[in-house]
């Protein structure tokens, strides 16, 4: 069965400092990959996505994630945090083919002026 | 952009009273889906649906619900019979294609009382 795993409930991080929220899953064939961002009182909103090809993948906001297949992880990065990157954070996978996306259970992000 | 529409934005019913959520799905989409999340909890999918059936759905998905395309433009989700541990955060998601991106509206936030 799919799962994701989010390591750590909350991440705390200076305005300018680097970003790096920890996601691992497991399936059992090559999933499709998510990072959704999850604002007070919105929706999910889609930062990025893996599905075939380069393993880097580039998203809004300037955020990125590199599919590490080795390591069953989807690690999300920023290099540098504004204060409007504070938010939950929650990372995806969809097996190719599959109608039920599995999440993570978030990870808020802080960011300290 | 084109989004997802949720109404209302937050429902309070009393136990054993039948709820109706709605959703305007994206209007190109023809996959339509249902995920809840139970506060402090992960987002867990529902219910899949497309062509007017439903395609996958969660062991969560009892007889109490159901979905339907009463129209051209909404979506919805029916519970029977709500129960206290309904409460939770409803969102709404479509799709182009069937492996497409999954656009989420805002979310209904249920309270059984």
């Amino acid at each position: 069965a799919q799962s994701v795993t989010q390591l750590g409930s909350h991440v705390s991080v200076s305005e300018g400092a680097l970003v790096l929220l920890r996601c691992n899953y497991s399936s059992s064939v090559p999933p499709y990959l998510f990072w959704y961002v999850q604002y007070p009182n919105q929706g999910l909103q889609l930062l990025l996505k893996y599905t075939t090809g380069a393993t880097l993948v580039k998203g809004i906001n300037g955020f990125e994630a590199e599919f590490k297949k080795s390591e069953t992880s989807f690690h999300l990065t920023k290099p540098s945090a504004h204060m409007s990157d504070a938010a939950e954070y929650f990372c995806a996978v969809r097996n190719t083919g599959g109608f039920k996306t599995i999440f993570g259970a978030g990870t808020r992000l802080f960011v300290k002026a | 952009e084109p989004e997802v529409t949720q109404t209302p934005s937050h429902q309070v019913t009393q136990m054993g009273q039948e709820v109706i959520l709605r959703c305007v799905p994206i209007s190109n989409h023809l996959y339509f889906y249902w995920y809840r999340q139970i506060l402090g909890q992960k987002v867990e999918f529902l219910v899949s649906f497309y062509n007017n059936e439903i395609s996958e759905k969660s062991e969560i998905f009892d007889d109490q619900f159901s979905v339907e395309r009463p129209d051209g433009s909404n979506f919805t989700l029916k519970i029977r019979s709500t129960k206290l541990e309904d409460s939770a955060m409803y969102f709404c998601a479509s799709s182009e294609g069937r492996e497409g991106i999954q656009y989420f509206g805002a979310g209904t936030r249920l309270s059984v009382l």
